[in-house]
């Protein structure tokens, strides 16, 4: 079962903020995050794992709601190079499957 | 650079060709995989190998066929193709097995663009 992500799109201007939402509808053990640029092979960025940790990259950091089997991902001053899409991934706590949503674009603006 | 290097970059086939797709990872890693990328789409994992054995075939139809020759590389034969197969095609690799543990961090190549006519 593939996770959901929202927004699909979000417009940004340079030291704006925004958030990118993934659920899932099973119990999760796990939550990746990946940034894809254009033309360019996915990166990770960071995993958080069941107990509700909270991870940063840079200024962008990601919570993970067990309960809620939700995780979000927040962008802080977002910064030109910020612009791709982001993926996020997730694993059962019965099969170690990943599975990806479908992205979501951020575009950030000058 | 990713270590992770697939060649070839771009591909157009016609529905009676035979083609591969080759994927080397550098990394000295344990486990790779395929995924299918289409626009708007989630990705899709197609197959999984651990230390050369195949250990996911995630229901691809058997006009895909993976081989895993070493732990460093990675190939997908494709035979009589339709064109709804045109997508992205991007190999990964992990550290350890998905099969022992979660799956860590993916480091993916850059993907072959395949277009079917």
């Amino acid at each position: 079962q593939q996770p959901v992500q929202s927004p699909q799109a979000v417009i940004l201007r340079e030291g704006e903020d925004a958030v990118i939402n993934c659920s899932s509808s099973k119990a999760l053990y796990s939550v990746h995050w990946y940034r894809q640029k254009h033309g360019e092979a996915p990166v990770f960025l960071m995993i958080l794992l069941k107990g509700g940790e909270q991870k940063g990259h840079e200024k962008i950091s990601a919570s993970f709601n067990e309960k809620k089997q939700q995780s979000s991902l927040y962008l802080t001053a977002s910064q030109l190079s910020y612009s791709g899409t982001y993926f996020c991934g997730t694993e059962g706590t019965n099969d170690y499957k990943l599975s990806f949503g479908a992205g979501t674009t951020v575009t950030v603006r000058a | 650079e990713t270590g992770v290097t697939q060649t070839p970059r771009h591909l157009v086939m016609g529905m009676t060709n035979k083609k591969s797709l080759k994927c080397e990872q550098h990394l000295g890693h344990n486990a790779m995989y395929w995924y299918k990328q289409s626009a708007k789409k989630p990705l899709e994992l197609m197959f999984v190998y651990s230390l050369e054995e195949r250990v996911e075939n995630n229901s691809v139809p058997s006009r895909f066929s993976p081989e895993c020759p070493n732990s460093s590389h990675l190939f997908l034969h494709l035979h009589t193709l339709q064109p709804e197969d045109s997508a992205l095609y991007l190999c990964a690799s992990s550290q350890d097995s998905p099969l022992a543990t979660n799956t860590g961090e993916l480091f993916f190549g850059e993907g072959s663009r395949l277009t079917v006519l």
